[in-house]
């Protein structure tokens, strides 16, 4: 499957525990986006990262959440403490360039559940 | 700050009829406009991307118009199919780095 990877598909957690969710982009794409869909909402940007580098995190909450994109290796963001509120799909996108020319391509995101 | 609208929020049609999806963003100063597909529990399908330059996309029996300065974009469906049921996404960049989405139309094809 030459497409976008993210994993788990489905993640159940408890309040204050810590989700890792993974994303590995398209053969040949070093740009990355994270996006959240909350329950009847529409995606909302969260980060952009290219390799080792965090380049637009201006919709990333302030707390407990992080991302990294390592020189080897997927993507990663990570939910620490993890809270009701943060219950949503977080879909991961990659593109083979920088530019708005460049179509994003989406996996099928991680279903994240918190009881 | 940039918002997308799209409207209907649902929609019901019964097979074989022509539709129209309809998108507005507020901030005309876009890169590109693309429409994609969500199926339930699924990623998204780019279906067409307009750049800022152009008016309009065709692919197969799906058609999309952007006119930018009034801050609209139009999806249209020819003879539509039950398969064509899903949510329809549209999505804005103003910049290099992310999408803006609306909040989508949820189309069912009725056979």
């Amino acid at each position: 499957n030459a497409g976008v990877m993210q994993n788990p598909r489905h993640l159940v957690r408890r309040r204050g525990q810590e989700a890792r969710l993974r994303c590995s982009p398209m053969k040949g794409h070093s740009h990355v986006y994270w996006y959240r869909q909350l329950p009847e909402e529409g995606l909302k940007f969260m980060v952009y990262l290219q390799k080792e580098n965090i380049i637009d995190e201006s919709g990333m909450p302030k707390e407990r959440f992080s991302a990294e994109f390592p020189k080897e290796g997927p993507s990663i963001l990570r939910i620490q403490q993890v809270v009701r509120g943060d219950s949503a799909a977080y879909f991961c996108a990659s593109s083979i360039a920088r530019g708005a020319e460049q179509p994003q391509h989406f996996g099928d995101g991680t279903r994240l559940s918190i009881l | 700050k940039q918002e997308v609208t799209q409207i209907p929020a649902a929609l019901s049609v019964p097979e074989g009829e022509n539709l129209v999806l309809n998108c507005s963003f507020t901030d005309s100063a876009i890169y590109n406009l693309q429409w994609f597909r969500q199926d339930p529990g699924k990623g998204l399908t780019s279906l067409l991307l307009i750049q800022s330059s152009q008016r309009e996309q065709t692919s197969g029996r799906l058609n999309a118009s952007l006119d930018k300065s009034s801050g609209r974009s139009t999806l249209y469906i020819a003879a539509s199919q039950p398969g064509d049921s899903a949510t329809y996404l549209c999505a804005v960049a103003t910049g290099a780095n992310n999408l803006f989405f609306g909040t989508g139309t949820r189309l069912t094809v009725i056979p």
